[in-house]
């Protein structure tokens, strides 16, 4: 088990930029799932899969978010047209979810910085 | 609208005592109910689980109760160290929703 894996650590970016991040879940979870943390908060849902199909998409999510999970194993999320308000922890988490009562194995998350 | 809070202020505690952490909800019907632990610059890691019809659960010198007729969860740490130090989060998991809900989490600081 090599733990839930997610690059960059880090990303700074412009004002106006698009970024995209990686997120390799553990092999044999199914469901993935991104969360978005600011200083100071909880993280916040804000969508998930369940092996390539994105099940939930939170009404936080802009249309200038998007996440893909093809052949439903590591994931990406793209940010377009970066503003500052996007500044936080992006973390990833997967998990077997064989019912409502599997933990969130998270990863340690890409930290972007706009300017 | 649905909430869920925990201390905002940090918690200080000497080392070898009991340090208790809430979680209260509102509007909320939750099946289970989940406490990590995150150390700064890291994700989240798992710690408990405690199911709807669970008072208690026990693990090593960790506990924590689920009262879902006061809507609260207490997060327990006994005989605590200065490596206890971190923010405790805890998540809902809702019932026919499939994603953890979180606190705003609660610092704790043991000092020697």
């Amino acid at each position: 088990d090599t733990g839930v894996s997610q690059n960059p650590r880090h990303k700074i970016t412009k004002r106006g930029q698009n970024v995209t991040f990686r997120c390799d879940p553990i092999s044999e979870h199914n469901r993935l799932y991104w969360y978005r943390q600011t200083l100071g908060q909880g993280p916040e849902f804000l969508t998930y899969f369940q092996n390539e199909a994105q099940l939930e998409k939170s009404r936080l999510l802009s249309d200038r978010f998007s996440a893909e999970r093809p052949k439903g194993s590591f994931s990406t999320l793209e940010i377009q047209r970066t503003e500052q308000g996007d500044s936080a922890m992006y973390l990833c988490a997967s998990s077997s979810r064989t019912g409502y009562n599997s933990p969130l194995h998270f990863g340690n998350g890409t930290r972007l910085t706009v300017t | 609208s649905q909430k869920i809070e925990q201390n905002s202020e940090a918690l200080n505690i000497q080392e070898g005592k009991t340090a208790t952490l809430t979680c209260n909800y509102t509007n909320y019907s939750p099946a289970y109910l989940q406490w990590y632990r995150q150390d700064p610059g890291r994700g989240p890691v798992f710690l408990l689980l405690i199911r709807e019809n669970e008072k208690e659960k026990r693990k090593e010198r960790l506990k924590v109760t689920f009262d879902t007729t006061l809507k609260q969860s207490l997060f327990h740490i006994t005989a605590s160290q200065p490596a206890d130090s971190a923010t405790y989060l805890c998540a809902l998991d809702i019932i026919d929703t499939d994603k953890l809900i979180f606190g705003t989490g609660t610092r704790l600081q043991v000092f020697p």
